[in-house]
């Protein structure tokens, strides 16, 4: 399954919102009814962080500003107002089916 | 403390090997499925491997299959991945993860600091 994030890079005046699309090539709808669409951040230098877990869930303690949406093939992740410490790389990520895979990543900057 | 640490990594020429390790401590190991992602430099997340609580059941990407065996040791709480033939295109910093908190297609919330992997003559 091929995940494709836009925009690739997105500057955000602090304070203002931010929101990236993830678009599946097929259905991340599983068998069992769930879809399993997280979205992560990486932070420069870090390794990857859990946001979102299955479309819209976050995760212990994620900031409520972080907010995911979507169904079947697209998705969607928001940040309601966007903080300096939110810098860093966001993927989007399908663990429907094997081979899991991840988006291309999308570079939130500060203007 | 919930942790993983990676071990392993270095600089090995091309068609070489190479043994990764990742120690899991702060929680039951045995009970949880493991994984392996990859971030090449300046690039985006790859998975690469998965491996069941019990190691019956190993899943990988095309980009690795054949080459590469992900296995685990319960009794040492150890993630490994075994690389043969390595290649440039395997230049890359190796991320054990885990999902602890539910099931293992919920998503990742458990990252080592990872280790890097460079292949070059």
């Amino acid at each position: 399954i091929v995940m494709t994030q836009t925009p690739l890079s997105s500057p955000v005046t602090l304070g203002q919102p931010a929101s990236i699309s993830c678009r599946s090539s097929q259905s991340l709808v599983n068998s069992d009814g769930n879809t399993y669409l997280s979205w992560l951040q990486q932070r420069p230098g870090q390794p990857p962080r859990l946001l979102i877990y299955k479309i819209s869930n976050r995760f212990s303690g994620v900031p409520d500003r972080f907010s995911g949406s979507g169904a079947g093939t697209d998705f969607t992740l928001k940040i309601s107002r966007v903080e300096a410490e939110d810098v860093g790389v966001y993927y989007c990520m399908q663990a429907t089916q094997f081979p899991y895979s991840f988006g291309q990543g999308t570079k939130l900057e500060i203007k | 403390e919930v942790q993983l640490v990676e071990s392993g990594g270095g600089l090995v020429q091309p068609g070489g090997s190479l043994r990764l390790s990742c120690a899991a401590s702060g929680f039951t190991f045995s009970s949880y499925e493991m994984n392996w992602v990859r971030q090449a430099p300046g690039k985006g997340l790859e998975w690469i491997s998965y491996i069941r609580t019990d190691g019956t059941a190993m899943h990988y990407a095309d980009s690795v299959k054949g080459r590469f065996t992900i296995s685990r040791d319960n009794a040492k709480n150890s993630l490994y991945l075994q690389m043969n033939s390595l290649s440039v295109d395997d230049t890359a910093v190796y991320y054990c993860a885990a999902s602890i908190s539910g099931w293992n297609h919920d998503g990742f919330d458990v990252w080592g600091q990872g280790t890097m992997v460079t292949v070059s003559s």
